[in-house]
């Protein structure tokens, strides 16, 4: 399996310029993550998806972030606009987990570093 | 309040040299107990879950262990490759299929 695939790998971009990133989870996963990695905040959970339905989007910074999974093979977060303090490594991760509740372990993609300048 | 708390935040060792790192939790309805690696530009990769206080896992020169309130990834005999960080999640009832990840440990080790 090709495990999490993220794009693009590295994303720089200007203040108010929208920034899009995109996951594809691992086949047959139900569940799918995004996060964030700063050096200040550590790994921060942004938002999940079980079955492609937003369950928990309590980690979402602002209205200027939004994510997307029209299907159990993409999913999407959006940045509207872009500000400096976005800066960071982005990491969409999937699991097994679906709505059964049983700790099935995260996989993680590469990531995303996003610069905005 | 942390809920995931790992120590020590950076730890340097000779190859040879085994040691432990913490991991405190102080959530309630704990579900499971996750440790992970991560090398420098790339994402967490999975290494064990622990599920009740008890239950030990090894891998290679890896072992953890879980209590009621803690977990250890005991290192036993560290190599250069093992340098990483390491970072511990919990997940527990009150959070679905949320994990809560420790800010995680440093670990350098030098031939």
């Amino acid at each position: 399996d090709a495990g999490v695939i993220q794009s693009p790998r590295h994303e720089v971009t200007e203040m108010g310029q929208e920034v899009t990133l995109r996951c594809k989870p691992i086949s047959g996963h139900n569940s799918l993550f995004w996060y964030r990695q700063t050096m200040m905040r550590g790994l921060e959970l942004l938002i999940y998806f079980n079955n492609n339905v937003p369950i928990d989007d309590s980690g979402m910074p602002e209205d200027r972030f939004s994510a997307k999974m029209p299907n159990a093979s993409f999913s999407t977060l959006k940045i509207q606009p872009s500000e400096p303090r976005d800066s960071a490594v982005y990491f969409c991760a999937s699991s097994l987990a679906g709505t059964s509740g049983f700790p099935y372990e995260q996989y993680f993609g590469p990531g995303t570093r996003l610069t905005v300048t | 309040e942390d809920q995931v708390t790992q120590s020590p935040e950076a730890l340097r060792l000779q190859e040879g040299e085994s040691s432990s790192l913490n991991c405190s939790y102080t959530v309630s309805g704990l579900r499971g107990l996750f440790w992970y690696r991560q090398d420098p530009g790339k994402g967490p990769e999975f290494l064990f879950t622990l599920y009740s206080a008890g239950e030990e896992k090894e891998k290679e020169r890896l072992k953890a262990t879980l209590t009621k309130k803690e977990s250890f990834l005991h290192i036993t005999a560290p190599k250069p490759e093992d340098s990483a960080t390491y970072l511990c999640a919990v997940q527990a009832m009150e959070y679905g299929n949320k994990l809560v990840f420790g800010a995680g440990t440093i670990l350098r080790v030098k031939s």
